[in-house]
């Protein structure tokens, strides 16, 4: 079955870059039509999405974090790395791997267990 | 991008009663690409619909999906106590993908 889970720092230093890291099974990372998104859930608030990696290498990043994101993949590693950088600690969630299907569209049918990242001042 | 907003914000039934979510879009959503997942306390979110009508994998019938454009509904058509949770919906029309701010289903 498909699995995901996130592993990481989770405590960080306001202005540090961020490395989260998705390992995944049950699934190819280069099957046509996959994909491996992140997305943040602040304390107590709503789920964002922050990037998204493709089977073919296509990368989708969200706007409103202005050039912060980079999202990779090591299919040989069955990895998906998310680096975040210039930390503050509004940035302080819960950060999400989550899987996209090949049947069509940007939806997610899998996520990890999420990684709680704090960011001190 | 797509603001999505939920209502009620939060929401308390008794088991066996009818329960509809709203989930209401700034902007048309693209072709019903319109999803719900239900999140329980220190869980991940799971996916419930998708396509704004069809139940995912696992999902009970109980749960239905519906709507189109700007004006999507969740509904659980009998409450039962494992259904207390977080819904949210999340748009995926056009990027960025969104997510709404969620509507908390509660037990009496």
């Amino acid at each position: 079955q498909i699995t995901l889970k996130e592993s990481g720092p989770t405590l960080v230093k306001s202005t540090q870059t961020l490395t989260l890291t998705c390992t995944v099974s049950g699934f190819s990372l280069d099957t046509r039509g996959v994909g491996v998104a992140w997305i943040r859930q602040p304390p107590g608030k709503a789920l964002e999405w922050l990037a998204l990696v493709y089977w073919d290498d296509d990368q989708r990043y969200s706007p409103s974090l202005d050039g912060r994101l980079t999202i990779t993949k090591d299919t040989s590693k069955n990895q998906v790395v998310l680096t975040m950088t210039n930390m503050d600690p509004v940035d302080t969630a819960t950060f999400y791997c989550a899987h996209r299907g090949p049947y069509g569209g940007n939806f997610f049918d899998h996520w990890g267990q999420g990684i709680l990242v704090t960011v001190s001042s | 991008e797509i603001v999505l907003t939920q209502s009620p914000g939060t929401l308390s039934l008794s088991p066996g009663e009818r329960v509809i979510l709203s989930c209401r879009a700034s902007q048309s959503v693209s072709n019903k690409y319109l999803a719900w997942y239900q999140q329980k306390p220190g869980q991940a979110p799971r996916l419930v619909i998708y396509g704004a009508s069809s139940r995912a994998t696992g999902i009970p019938e109980r749960f239905s999906g519906s709507g189109s454009g700007t004006d999507f509904t969740l509904i659980i058509s009998r409450l039962e106590p494992e259904d207390s949770a977080v819904y949210s919906c999340q748009q995926y029309g056009s990027s960025p993908w969104t997510f709404g701010q969620g509507t908390k289903v509660e037990i009496k």
